[in-house]
């Protein structure tokens, strides 16, 4: 089976803290996304990575960076934690080249910045 | 830019009935992939229904089917014979493929779906 791990489950920082949610997938994936999960607005890409060091923003990039120095790899850093990024964040990862392919899901990590 | 629309926040239904959630998208691709996710409490999202859009007939996956409609561009999702084990929330998702590969899922904003024992 394949596996999405987020390396948190719930994450509690303090403003201002630089954070760091780690993703790791096992099937040799090209393609890892960044998803923000916020009651009514769905879920939001934040950014995607097609390959090893390459990233694109998403839709709401602002605030956030990431980093593929591997490709198995995705990490999402808040260089410094602000309220408004109080969030469930779940990470993704998918075959660019399989026509269609779904997205594989991690178990999300639940981040609360007081 | 796409955008995907679920007009229902909620809705609830008593169970062995059934209940379809609506979806609406906007596009002006042609080759393109639409999804329905699942995430139950437990928040791990799990694929129900994938459909491909240069394909007519409706997808089906067992008491899960959709209604396709690509000119109207409306991907609803029917759940026949609802079990409490559908209680969840349900996402519609566009994907487009392009020239390279996959490209990126954009979400509608969900639909939390209760089944009344």
């Amino acid at each position: 089976d394949v596996k999405v791990t987020q390396s948190s489950r719930y994450l509690v920082k303090r403003t201002g803290e630089k954070v760091f949610l780690e993703c790791v997938q096992d099937m040799d994936h090209e393609n890892m996304f960044w998803y923000r999960q916020d009651p009514g607005l769905g879920l939001r890409l934040i950014y995607f990575s097609y390959d090893v060091k390459m990233k694109e923003k998403g839709d709401i990039p602002e605030g956030y960076s990431v980093s593929r120095e591997k490709k198995e790899r995705f990490s999402l850093i808040l260089e410094s934690a602000s309220t408004n990024q109080t969030s469930m964040y779940l990470c993704a990862s998918s075959s660019f080249r399989e026509v269609g392919e779904k997205l594989f899901f991690g178990s999300g990590t639940q981040l609360s910045v007081l | 830019a796409q955008t995907v629309t679920q007009s229902q926040p909620e809705m609830s239904v008593q169970e062995a009935e059934t209940v379809t959630l609506s979806c609406t998208y906007d596009t002006s691709e042609n080759n393109y992939y639409l999804f329905w996710y699942k995430q139950p409490p437990s928040r791990q999202m799990i694929l129900v229904i994938r459909q491909e859009a240069y394909k007519q007939q409706n997808a089906t996956e067992n008491r899960f089917s959709v209604n396709f409609q690509k000119a109207a561009k409306s991907f609803s999702l029917k759940i026949s014979d609802s079990q409490l084990g559908d209680t969840a929330m349900y996402f519609c998702a566009f994907m487009k493929h392009g020239p390279f590969g996959n490209e990126k899922l954009t979400f509608g904003t969900g639909t939390r779906l209760t089944i009344i024992p």
